[in-house]
């Protein structure tokens, strides 16, 4: 069983579109996040929530939203693709929101904006 | 803000020869993690150091908390092929931000 997953694991879209990316965890954690890695390798986080709360929210522009239907899963929508969104996008999960436990992340989605 | 500085941000190396990655936190910190992200991979978790001066070992892999908590290192002896991918740490800071704050990363390319 895969503790963290994604979908999709590849994405390619042109500018201007809206697209989904969705995270689930089967670990029991409470807290889950989104990070952005760019080509540098440099890990952003994005996003927090803990227990479907908006703990998080890094200075990120506005078309990228994220939602949380339930403390096992987080999804993150982005509107208005740009070049610059181009990136591969990480979902994590931990016990708790401090930074004391460990954090496990899923296998990213690579999204490419043409 | 709290920051964590990593450096070398990138280390070619002779299979065998010995590899270092340090961390230094601008603030005290509660605890440090270190991961590992293998070419294409995902970030994995290594470890985590807590207490002051803490020296932990994984087989080759030795990690290092500072004194002050403000500085940990990840040391790899005889480093192999296997050990290839960037390696982060990231630390958690004292008191109420205990939010984890991520170093840059070390990318460690390893010649056979």
């Amino acid at each position: 069983d895969t503790a963290v997953s994604q979908t999709p694991k590849y994405l390619v879209t042109q500018m201007g579109n809206d697209k989904s990316i969705k995270c689930e965890q089967n670990l029991g954690h409470d807290t889950m996040y989104w990070y952005k890695q760019d080509s540098k390798k440099f890990l952003k986080i994005m996003f927090s929530y803990n227990n479907k709360e908006l703990i998080i929210n890094e200075t990120v522009p506005n078309r990228f939203s994220p939602k949380s239907p339930d403390k096992a899963h987080l999804n993150l929508h982005i509107n208005s693709l740009e070049l610059g969104d181009s990136a591969v996008y990480f979902c994590a999960s931990s016990r708790t929101p401090f930074g004391f436990y460990e954090q496990y992340f899923g296998p990213g989605t690579r999204l490419t904006v043409t | 803000g709290q920051q964590v500085m990593q450096i070398p941000q990138y280390q070619h190396v002779q299979e065998g020869e010995d590899f270092t990655t340090y961390c230094n936190s601008s603030t005290t910190l509660s605890n440090i993690q270190w991961y590992k992200q293998r070419p294409g991979g995902h970030p994995v978790f290594l470890i985590q150091l807590v207490k002051s001066g803490e020296v932990k070992k994984q087989k080759r892999l030795t990690f290092q908390f500072g004194e002050a908590k403000k500085n940990s290192s990840l040391h790899i002896t005889a480093t192999q092929t296997t050990d290839v991918g960037t390696y982060f740490c990231a630390g958690a800071g004292a008191g109420n931000n205990r939010k984890l704050i991520w170093g840059l990363g070390t990318s460690l390319a390893v010649n056979p």
